[in-house]
This record gives C-alpha cells, sequence and structure tokens, in this order.
C-alpha cells in the first residue's frame, strides 16, 4: 500500500492569508484526490489532481479559491486561498490504487483553524 | 447525484456488545463499497467490498454487501473501547476512483 506523507499537520492562519498542503506519495500513482472534512461533517471531495493538466474540480469548488498543483505523480499540492473561518476543516489527501484491496489511500490530514 | 446514506449517526454500546452499522446508496455506475474507521484525522481502510453475498472479516470485524437491495453492513463483536471511532462507508463509481462518502456512524464504546 502507498505511503502518503501530508504536511502541515495543522494550523491556525488568520483570515484573508493562503495556506498550502502539501502530499508526497512514496510511489507513482495515477488519481490524487483532495477532501475537505468540515467539523462534524463527513468527507466532500474537493477536486481530482491530474498531472499534467489542470485539476477536476467538483461542484461547489472553484480553482481561484483552492487552487492544486500536480507536477508529477508523487506529489500535489492544495491551497486554500482568501481564508475565512468556514474553511476550518480538515483537508485530505488520497491516492487511489486500482485493483488490490483497498481503493484509496488517505494521509495523515490537515486540521486547519482560521481565526 | 450520489447519495450514501448511514445510519444510526451514533452509538454507545458496552464492551463486549455486538453491533452492526448499515449503509445504503444510491449511485449511478457502481464500482464498489468501501468501510473506512477514523478516530482522528485519517480514515484507514478496513474493507472493500465489490460483490454481493460475499462476506469479508478481519478479526472481529465483518462486512457484506447487498448489490440488489443497495445496501452493506459492518458488524463488529465483541467490542471494546478501542473501536470507540467513526466508521465511514463510502462509494466508489465509474473509472475515475472517486468516493462519495456518508455521514459516519459515531461508535463510542463504554466499559
Amino acid at each position: 500500500s502507498a505511503v502518503i506523507s501530508q504536511k502541515p499537520s495543522r494550523d491556525i492562519c488568520q483570515r484573508g492569508t493562503s495556506l498550502t498542503i502539501q502530499c508526497q506519495v512514496d510511489s507513482q500513482v495515477t488519481m490524487m484526490f483532495w477532501y475537505r472534512q468540515q467539523p462534524g461533517q463527513s468527507l466532500t471531495l474537493i477536486a481530482t489532481a491530474n498531472q499534467g493538466s489542470e485539476a477536476t474540480y467538483e461542484s461547489g469548488f472553484v480553482i481561484d479559491k483552492f487552487p492544486i498543483s500536480r507536477p508529477n505523480l508523487t506529489f500535489s499540492t492544495l491551497t486554500v486561498s482568501n481564508m475565512s473561518p468556514e474553511d476550518s476543516s480538515i483537508y485530505l489527501c488520497s491516492v487511489a490504487q486500482t485493483g488490490g484491496e483497498t481503493e484509496a489511500f488517505f494521509g495523515q490530514g490537515t486540521r486547519l483553524t482560521v481565526v | 447525484e450520489d447519495k450514501v446514506v448511514q445510519s444510526p449517526l451514533s452509538l454507545v454500546v458496552h464492551e463486549g456488545d455486538t453491533v452492526t452499522l448499515n449503509c445504503s446508496y444510491e449511485v449511478t455506475n457502481f464500482r464498489s463499497l468501501l468501510w473506512y474507521k477514523q478516530e482522528k484525522k485519517a480514515p484507514t481502510f478496513l474493507f472493500m467490498l465489490t460483490s454481493s453475498g460475499i462476506e469479508k472479516k478481519s478479526g472481529r470485524l465483518s462486512s457484506i454487501l447487498d448489490k440488489k437491495e443497495l445496501f452493506s453492513i459492518l458488524n463488529i463483536t465483541a467490542t471494546q473501547t478501542g473501536d470507540s471511532a467513526v466508521y465511514l462507508c463510502a462509494v466508489g463509481t465509474g473509472t475515475a476512483s472517486k468516493l462519495t462518502f456518508g455521514t459516519g456512524t459515531r461508535l463510542q464504546v463504554t466499559l
């Protein structure tokens, strides 16, 4: 199974600022995803990070607010821009591995608090 | 719109009890159903189910899928305090490996 390193683990940020979250995988993977989990809620997919092309965003999420980079098959970043308290959430990186016993592995998550 | 519904939302049991968690779904182009355990931040994988009627087991946990009735159950026998967590059900659809998550069941096991 893939090992995913996500950082930072947590951060407290001022409103109006931006935070970039990094996700590093120990092997090449085709699919990388970014999820958000707001307090008391389940996971919601933000976007699929595509290598070599623009990310594919889900309904309700836009590139200006959540720009994503995917420079190669082992690394991706998610930026939360112009933050407000409503952005306080856990952000999770996930990679997909077709076949085998599991389809999705998750990074350790980033707990973001916006004050 | 794809939908995954879990019940109950929360559950408190005594150590040693057996619990059954439910997950129903309405999705297009079903590919798989997955169960995760979330204790702090990162969900940890428990099971992936793709075929109806085949039970998957891991220690005290087991799960089964019914693709005709569109639901799955997760059983935990002889519960322990370490089983306290949020259990998430997710459905994979299409070919893009995207997952749609349910709201989760918060399980608390007391002494």
